[in-house]
């Protein structure tokens, strides 16, 4: 079953503004995970928080988890044309000695020049 | 260079014929997954291996079988493909050292089954 589901499914930003998605999942989690993938291609990790940060940054992408609303955003400020892609988010879960990652449906991002 | 590899790239097959995809990643890697994806559903895991001879069901395993005799390869076997079987497949693979799950992607695998 779909663990993390993306909201918006879809945004169009212009060059320079900044893009958030937000991910809601539905039960507890070890960490999660942000992905982009360029149309067609593999995906390409991006950032990971665990279940007991509230916020971290790399470069121009913010991501913050809210374990009690069972949330997270990814926010990429000032945004670039390369930036469109599709973005992911993953629930990693263990469980005894199993791990398993969970991925939503994904945001489409178009930035605009 | 860090990498997954993936083959075939493209494949188009017939109903009920017998076909592998290749993944091997050469990272040392644990942990190795397949997924596929399609439109409108996102990823949706196959199978996943913890790490040599240890296997286990994802979320989508109807249909597929894998194996992990070896820590670098993790094949994906379709006995017999059927056209809901059309898909984008992906493997991917990671360190399981209770530190980091980030995962390394293969480039993708296009398969359509006639």
């Amino acid at each position: 079953s779909q663990q993390g589901e993306e909201d918006p499914q879809a945004l169009s930003i212009q060059e320079g503004e900044n893009a958030t998605m937000n991910c809601s999942y539905k039960t507890s989690i070890n960490n999660l995970q942000w992905y982009r993938q360029n149309s067609g291609r593999g995906l390409v990790h991006l950032i990971l928080i665990r279940s007991n940060e509230r916020e971290k940054h790399s470069g121009r992408l913010r991501v913050t988890l809210d374990t009690s609303k069972k949330s997270s955003s990814l926010l990429i400020t000032a945004s670039r044309a390369a930036d469109t892609a599709s973005y992911f988010c993953a629930t990693g879960r263990s469980g005894g000695s199993n791990y398993k990652l969970t991925f939503g449906k994904g945001t489409l991002l178009t930035v605009n020049p | 260079e860090a990498q997954v590899t993936q083959n075939p790239r493209y494949l188009i097959t017939v109903t009920g014929k017998k076909l592998t995809v290749t993944c091997s990643q050469n990272m040392n890697h644990e942990y190795m997954s397949w997924y596929r994806q399609d439109p409108g559903l996102g990823l949706r895991q196959i199978y996943y291996s913890m790490n040599v001879e240890v296997t286990d069901k994802g979320d989508v395993p109807e249909g597929y079988k894998v194996s992990r005799k070896e820590k670098r390869n993790f094949p994906l076997i379709l006995e017999s493909p059927s056209p809901n079987q059309t898909s984008l497949y992906f493997c991917a693979s990671s360190s399981y050292d209770r530190v980091s799950y980030e995962q390394y992607f293969g480039p993708g695998t296009r398969l359509t089954v006639t």
